[in-house]
Formats: structure tokens, C-alpha cells, sequence
């Protein structure tokens, strides 16, 4: 059975810095991960999505990378803004079923 | 292009009552899923729908929970009874995947926040 995990579970970090969220996964038979993020009590927004045959993607300040061999993927901010606080999720979608697999979330406050 | 859609935004009900949400998928989006988020957690997959057919069902507590998609487009989930445990926020989300081409984007709507109490 499939297992995502994210660490850390909680971040805070003054605006402008670099910062790097971390996705882990036990499988690595995935057709993708995908990146979405999570407003409190809102829906979430997709941010990024990775095919199994693609290193990496961006978008604007964001990078995904993934690594299937390792079962870890990263999501990288570059120059972070307090508009970037909120929930930041990972989730894959694995060869033995076509729904998707969520891991626990990453909270994230960027301080003014 | 419109986003999906969901109704009610939340939804207060008491124990052993029961309540219906709606999901209406981006036009197109042959996939529908709904999602259980307890808070704290990640999001749980309910139940899949492919067109009007279900792809899987198997955390779907089937005793109160059901949910169907006729004509393939719009979809309703049903609870009933509801437990105290219920109380989530319920996910909709739709994607493009037909058959086994599954490396499609997931699009969410803003889900349904239910207390149960």
C-alpha cells in the first residue's frame, strides 16, 4: 500500500527566503505526483504536476522536482511572500489504482 | 473555463440526520472523485467515477455513505445516518482521464465543510 508523508508538518519563515518542502513516498511505481495548495477553509489549487517520466517542473517562483528511485519530491520557493502562506500538499497517483494518494500536508507561514 | 463546482459551502446537521452535497465537474472531465478531509489530515479518496460507472468504492463506508453520477456529469453524495465522525470538509474534483489514461491534472472545487454535532 501505498504511504506519502511530508516533513515538516509545520514551517515559518521570514518573507524573502528560499525555502524547500519535502514529499516521501514508499512506492515507486507512480504515473505522477502533483503539488496543490490549500487556503484555510478553501479548496485546493493545483500548483504543479510531475509526470513519472519528468524530473521537474515550473511555474513562476515554484520548482517540483521528483526523484523515483528515492521516492521524494521536492517543492522548492524561491523568494517567499507572506501571500504564500497556507497548506501545501503532495499527491500521487500510483500504478495500482487511478485515484490519488495525499499526503498530510506541509503548513507554511511566511512572516512579514 | 469554469472550475468545478460544489453546494452547499458547509453545512450544520445533527447526528443521525441526514445530508446531500453536490458536485458539478469542469465541462469535459470524464472523472469525478470525491474526497473526505478530515482536519489536519490529507484528503481520503471516497469514491471514483468514471463517466456514470464507479472505478472505485472501497473506502466508501457503505452502510450510510452513497453517491452516485447519472448521466456522467453532475454528481451527489449522500450521508445517512451521520456520525459525529462525519464532520470533514467533502472534496469534489474532476480530471480528463478516459480509461487507463490516467496523467491528467486533478482539478478541486472549494468543497462542503459538514459538522456534525
Amino acid at each position: 500500500k501505498q504511504e506519502v508523508t511530508q516533513i515538516p508538518a509545520a514551517l515559518s519563515v521570514p518573507e524573502g527566503e528560499n525555502l524547500v518542502l519535502n514529499c516521501s513516498f514508499t512506492d515507486s511505481a507512480i504515473y505522477n505526483l502533483q503539488w496543490f495548495r490549500q487556503d484555510p477553509g478553501k479548496g485546493l489549487t493545483s500548483l504543479l504536476l510531475i509526470q513519472s517520466s519528468q524530473r521537474e517542473q515550473t511555474s513562476g517562483r515554484l520548482n517540483a522536482s521528483l526523484d523515483k528511485s528515492s521516492g521524494r519530491s521536492t517543492l522548492y520557493i524561491a523568494a517567499s511572500q507572506p501571500g504564500d502562506s497556507a497548506t501545501y500538499l503532495c499527491a500521487l497517483r500510483d500504478n495500482y489504482g487511478q485515484n490519488f494518494v495525499f499526503g498530510p500536508g506541509t503548513r507554511l507561514s511566511v512572516l512579514p | 473555463e469554469a472550475g468545478v463546482a460544489q453546494s452547499p459551502r458547509y453545512k450544520i446537521i445533527e447526528k443521525r440526520q441526514s445530508v446531500a452535497f453536490w458536485c458539478n465537474p469542469i465541462s469535459g472531465h470524464a472523472t469525478l472523485y470525491w474526497y473526505q478531509q478530515i482536519l489536519g489530515q490529507g484528503p481520503k479518496l471516497l469514491i471514483q467515477f468514471q463517466n456514470n460507472g464507479v472505478v472505485d468504492d472501497s473506502q466508501l463506508p457503505k452502510d450510510r455513505f452513497s453517491a452516485e453520477r447519472l448521466k456522467g456529469v453532475d454528481s451527489t453524495l449522500k450521508i445517512q445516518p451521520a456520525k459525529l465522525e462525519d464532520s470533514a470538509v467533502y472534496l469534489c474534483a474532476s480530471s480528463r482521464d478516459r480509461g487507463r489514461a490516467v496523467n491528467t491534472e486533478a482539478f478541486f472545487g472549494q468543497g462542503t465543510r459538514l459538522t456534525v454535532v
